[in-house]
């Protein structure tokens, strides 16, 4: 079955500061990883996605993840972290090698905490 | 694109009673998704549309679940007789795809809470 781990429940880092969230994912076939953000009392909002090509793809807010398939991991990264990123980070893969029809599986999540 | 509208925001009712949400997707996606947050988790899928026709529902949609999307634009998820376990967050998506896989992201609502008393 296909599914994805995010590892850290909660990432602390201070602003200015490179900022890692981690993702890993196990998949039957080729997979099609996406991230997205939560701010409380809303929906999810995508960043970014790796369908295939580039392992690095860049997103919205000057976000970007590295995808690795040697690793099976999927990272999200941010060169210099803002207060302003602080939220509730989703990675997810499609699952449509079960015959589904594209339904996205999230992980847990993870809270990235932006100190000042 | 005004993207996708969800109403009620909040909903709060007693043991027992049911309750009807309404999802309008974004006016051009002909895909539409319905997945449940619980607090501390990652959505959880629970059924998707393809225009009009419903084509894939999770165990987690008992029967007490209904969902419909009656002319392939809006559509509604109905929770009969509700439990206190069915307290959550219920988002709908959408998205504009051909095939599958379909590489295209889905654009999330800002959901409804429904709280069980």
């Amino acid at each position: 079955a296909q599914s994805v781990a995010q590892p850290e429940d909660q990432v602390n880092v201070a602003e200015g500061n490179p900022l890692t969230v981690k993702c890993t994912y196990s998949v039957s076939g080729n997979p099609y990883l996406f991230w997205y953000v939560q701010y409380p009392n809303r929906g999810l909002q995508f960043l970014l996605k790796y369908i295939t090509g580039d392992n690095l793809v860049k997103g919205s807010y000057g976000f970007e993840a590295e995808f690795n398939k040697s690793q099976t991991s999927f990272h999200l990264k941010k060169p210099s972290a803002l207060v302003s990123d602080s939220a509730l980070y989703f990675c997810a893969v499609r699952d449509y090698f079960t015959g589904g029809y594209n339904k996205l599986i999230f992980g847990a999540g993870t809270r990235l905490a932006v100190h000042p | 694109d005004t993207g996708v509208s969800q109403d009620p925001r909040h909903k709060i009712t007693k043991r027992g009673q049911n309750v009807t949400f309404r999802c309008d997707p974004i006016s051009e996606h002909n895909r539409l998704y319905w997945y449940r947050q619980t607090l501390g988790q990652g959505p959880e899928f629970l059924t998707y549309f393809q225009n009009e026709a419903q084509l894939e529902k999770s165990r987690l949609l008992s029967d007490r679940f209904s969902a419909e999307r009656p002319k392939g634009s809006f559509s509604t998820l109905e929770i009969q007789r509700t439990e206190q376990g069915d307290s959550a967050m219920y988002l709908c998506a959408s998205s504009l795809g051909q095939g599958a896989p379909d590489n295209q992201p889905q654009h999330f609502g800002d959901g409804t809470r429904l709280s069980i008393l």
